[in-house]
């Protein structure tokens, strides 16, 4: 079955290390996005990919790195720089599907910084 | 800039009561699409319904409708004769046109209590 999988589902790092949360999609989708919840503030655009070898900031990018080297893999780093990492992250993939455009989101993971 | 608010931030109501749920949009783009997600405790979310912007007419599946009106900017979900398993958060969001990013609102949690 097509889909997004987003691994680990919870992750435990400690303060100042570098973590990479990984997305993958099978689903042949160009666009990708990662987004951020905290409590009571949706979800925040972090960085998005609208096609192989680009990506664009969202608008909470800071402390944050992507890459997009392959169609299916859209990789998030949490660096050191971001002061407050600890949230629910999603990623997505999205497509024109009779001409209208869809999203597929993964199941998130949890990062807690401790 | 593009924006959704979604003003009611908890709702709590007994099981079979209507609920609606509001969202409100700001878009200078005349070409657009709203979404509605429903986001139970495990965290994934769980798509509803999508409209585009040309399209006004009201949609109901099963217990839940969509009141879509361009005059006030408003995108309303009603849930008829609530569910237990309704309780969720139910997040609103619009596309931005030129570039396909999902821009969520803060999201509604809904608890129906038995």
């Amino acid at each position: 079955d097509g889909g997004i999988t987003q691994s680990p589902k919870y992750l435990f790092r400690k303060e100042g290390q570098n973590v990479t949360l990984s997305c993958e999609q099978n689903l042949n989708h160009d666009a990708m996005y990662w987004y951020r919840q905290d409590p009571g503030q949706g979800l925040r655009l972090i960085y998005y990919s609208q096609i192989v070898n680009d990506f664009q900031k969202g608008d909470i990018a800071e402390g944050y790195s992507v890459s997009r080297e392959k169609k299916e893999s859209f990789p998030l780093t949490v660096t050191s720089a971001q002061k407050n990492p600890t949230a629910f992250y999603l990623c997505a993939s999205g497509t024109y599907d009779e001409g209208t455009y869809g999203y597929t989101f993964g199941s998130g993971t949890r990062l807690t910084v401790v | 800039a593009q924006k959704v608010t979604q003003a009611q931030t908890e709702i709590s109501v007994v099981e079979k009561e209507d609920v609606t749920l509001d969202c409100v949009y700001e878009t200078r783009d005349t070409t657009y699409y709203l979404f509605w997600y429903k986001q139970p405790p495990s965290g994934e979310l769980v798509f509803l319904i999508r409209r585009n912007s040309f399209d006004e007419q009201n949609e109901i599946s099963g217990r839940y409708s969509w009141n879509f009106q361009k005059s006030t900017s408003s995108f309303n979900f009603t849930i008829t004769a609530s569910q237990v398993v309704d309780s969720a958060v139910y997040f609103c969001a619009l596309t931005e046109y030129n570039t396909d990013k999902l821009i969520f609102g803060t999201g509604t949690r809904l608890q129906v209590f038995p």
